[in-house]
């Protein structure tokens, strides 16, 4: 079993849609929890990160961790054809420390 | 935030050749350094994690002769892909952080192409 397990998809909605991507995890010691969008050939970009349990919510994204389920979302509104790339979910134990990667969903936003 | 450049973004190579790749820390001290390498369609595996003037720690099955990674100053890190093979061709990226981040910031990829 891997430690981040986390769906491949390619998920494709259509445009103004809700995106809900997740993952799940297995090591409780994670206390960092971290979205990263990668557009292809680029290098991942930070969206968004969460220390603990609880929401964070950025403009049209929202990270949610439930550390007692061990599982980790992010929501997109109002998506837009911008958004189609790789989101990777990311997890440490301490800021700064080893990231642990899932193996990335991709989505496409269709017009 | 950090910004973090690369250099170069792409390279092709003879096999058995050695290529360098730089990172760097454009607006940050960055006290540790990550690189990574990434095959398509597939997340991003860790290589090795190097510290400021120490050696750097390379994962398992990661060849610290084939891998050189130099981390000089803490805004420079490099990458020494040495005698490099086809196998070799991939994409490499490397990534920042240090006492004031609380996670990673990346740059933006190196392709590589070993003919």
């Amino acid at each position: 079993q891997k430690e981040v397990e986390q769906d491949p998809g390619p998920l494709s909605v259509p445009e103004g849609a809700i995106v809900s991507l997740n993952c799940t995890y297995s090591n409780s010691a994670f206390q960092y929890f971290m979205w990263y969008r990668q557009y292809s050939r680029k290098g991942p970009e930070l969206l968004m990160y969460t220390y603990s349990s609880g929401n964070k919510e950025d403009g049209r994204f929202t990270a949610q961790v439930d550390k007692s389920s061990k599982y980790i979302s992010l929501f997109i509104r109002d998506s837009q054809p911008s958004d189609s790339a790789t989101y990777l979910c990311a997890m440490s134990t301490g800021g700064g420390n080893k990231l642990t990667f899932g193996t990335g969903t991709q989505l496409k936003v269709e017009l | 935030g950090a910004v973090v450049s690369q250099h170069p973004s792409w390279v092709i190579c003879k096999s058995g050749t050695s290529v360098k790749i730089e990172c760097r820390s454009l607006d940050f001290q960055a006290t540790t350094m990550f690189w990574y390498r990434q095959f398509p369609k597939q997340s991003l595996m860790l290589m090795a994690t190097s510290n400021e003037g120490s050696k750097a720690t390379y994962e398992q099955g990661v060849e610290k002769d084939k891998f050189l990674i130099n981390h000089a100053s803490l805004t420079l890190s490099t990458l020494t892909v040495t005698s490099a093979h086809p196998e070799d061709s991939s994409f490499y990226i490397c990534s920042v952080t240090g006492t004031s981040l609380e996670t990673q910031y990346f740059g933006p990829g190196t392709r590589l192409l070993v003919l």
